[in-house]
């Protein structure tokens, strides 16, 4: 199975804030990544497909890049509702379909 | 717009057959080339994927349950169903259909979760 791990599994940011978050891949996965963000009590959210593909009604601030073993989730400017834990996941090789271990977004 | 929905008991004894079925409305099962599947999040956990299914009956699992559970669908309710047999405490989870467009494919519509705990 391919092993996902992100990085940092969490960290404090201020609204405004450009962030960064970082997703390796323990074998090629070419751009089968996803990325998703989950609120406390809800279902993760799809954002990011195909490793920078936007998903339909996504806000523009949000973009993912990489291809092969690395790849990245940047949100532009970070807004109150971006405070959330984000996960990738990859689609390359299944079964199984694998998710990292997810980002922790905090409030500075 | 298509939503899924998880029905299913909160509470399965250990040894036990946890049994859970996804609803799926505003569209058809078994409509283009999705695949429908199954998640699950252990409290204060990551996501692991258990298995997906297509219309057709096709299925496929994550080797490490694989021993352990069926997928099935019914097209004429618009539903597909998960079993995993001989639970223990670690199968607690907040379990989640989703559907995926491809085989391999991001999960792009989820239903809201149903939280099972097993405990005798």
């Amino acid at each position: 199975a391919i092993r996902m791990t992100q990085s940092p599994s969490s960290f404090s940011a201020s609204t405004g804030d450009r962030v960064t978050i970082t997703c390796r891949a323990s074998q090629g996965i070419s751009s089968y990544l996803a990325w998703y963000q989950q609120k406390p009590g809800k279902a993760p959210k799809l954002l990011i497909y195909a490793a920078s593909t936007l998903q339909s009604g996504v806000p523009s601030r949000f973009s993912g890049s990489g291809s092969g073993t690395d790849f990245t989730l940047t949100i532009s400017c970070l807004q109150s509702e971006d405070f959330a834990t984000y996960y990738c996941q990859q689609y390359y090789s299944y079964p199984p379909l694998t998710f990292g271990g997810g980002t922790k977004v905090e409030i500075k | 717009q298509l939503q899924l929905q998880e029905s299913g008991p909160g509470l399965v004894k250990p040894s036990e057959t946890l049994s859970l079925t996804c609803t799926v409305s505003g569209g058809s099962i078994s409509s283009s080339s999705y695949y429908w599947g199954w998640i699950r999040q252990p409290p204060g956990k990551g996501l692991e994927w258990i298995g997906s299914i297509y219309y057709s009956g096709s299925t496929y699992y994550n080797p490490s349950l694989k021993s352990r559970v069926t997928i099935s669908v019914d097209t004429s309710k618009n539903q597909f169903s998960l079993k995993l047999s001989s639970v223990t405490a670690a199968d607690t989870a907040v379990y989640y259909c989703a559907r995926h467009p491809q085989r391999n494919a991001a999960f792009d519509i989820w239903g809201q979760g149903t939280m099972v705990t097993v405990s005798s």
